[in-house]
């Protein structure tokens, strides 16, 4: 099975512009979840989806949002960016939305706000 | 408030030998933890969990000890390898609480 595949793999955007990453889950897996993760900081949960429902969501500004397809392929977006937003976004992928089941990570878009 | 969290922010060790990398956490409704390595330009990978009801779980090289009663817990990897190097993440999650809460991450360098 093909892994998670993000795109775009890096984006350069200015102050107050707004970005939209994508993210393509293994097939069959309809959890996806969306992780922030910048130095010293871990990564932060920002929202996860299943089944076009969002199930859970980070200590986020209303900034991040995000949402999920039929087919389970997930975005999401930043709008009216800030230098703090800068960081590599990663997108996690697994069967069913359990506390236990294993995610499956994407490689991640690198964001940088200038 | 950091939940979960890994105090050493590097670690290293000499090939060989065994890397211990510990992780503490704060909220006792955690029952299941993980840990993920990750490499540059990659994202993370699981590499072992454990649930609340033992205290080991063992994979290999890899091996994971829980203490609940301290809300420690510790991965060790006996013998360490120069591929062993990564970032390792440690996470913790609550039944029916949705996904995991993540630690910042220790640096593992193993020499040669």
């Amino acid at each position: 099975k093909a892994g998670v595949t993000q795109t775009p793999r890096y984006l350069i955007k200015t102050r107050g512009q707004q970005v939209t990453l994508s993210c393509s889950p293994i097939s069959g897996h309809r959890s996806v979840s969306w992780y922030q993760q910048t130095p010293g900081q871990g990564l932060q949960f920002l929202f996860e989806y299943f089944s076009e429902t969002q199930r859970n969501k980070g200590n986020f500004p209303g900034r991040f949002s995000g949402r999920q397809f039929s087919n389970s392929r997930s975005e999401m977006n930043v709008s009216t960016l800030e230098l703090g937003d800068s960081a590599l976004y990663l997108c996690a992928s697994s069967e069913q939305p359990s506390s236990t089941d294993t995610q499956y990570f994407g490689p991640g878009t690198r964001l940088t706000v200038l | 408030d950091q939940q979960v969290k890994q105090n050493s922010p590097s670690l290293s060790v000499q090939e060989g030998r065994i890397s211990i990398l510990n992780c503490d956490y704060t909220n006792s409704m955690f029952d299941y933890f993980l840990w993920y390595k990750k490499y540059p330009a990659e994202g993370p990978t699981f590499l072992i969990s454990i649930s609340s009801i033992k205290d080991k779980n063992e994979d290999g090289r890899f091996t994971v000890f829980l203490n609940k009663s301290a809300k420690h817990l510790s991965l060790h990897i006996v013998p360490s390898q120069p591929g062993d190097s990564a970032v390792y993440f440690c996470a913790a999650s609550a039944t029916n609480a949705g996904k995991s809460t993540f630690g910042d991450g220790t640096t593992l360098t193993v020499k040669p």
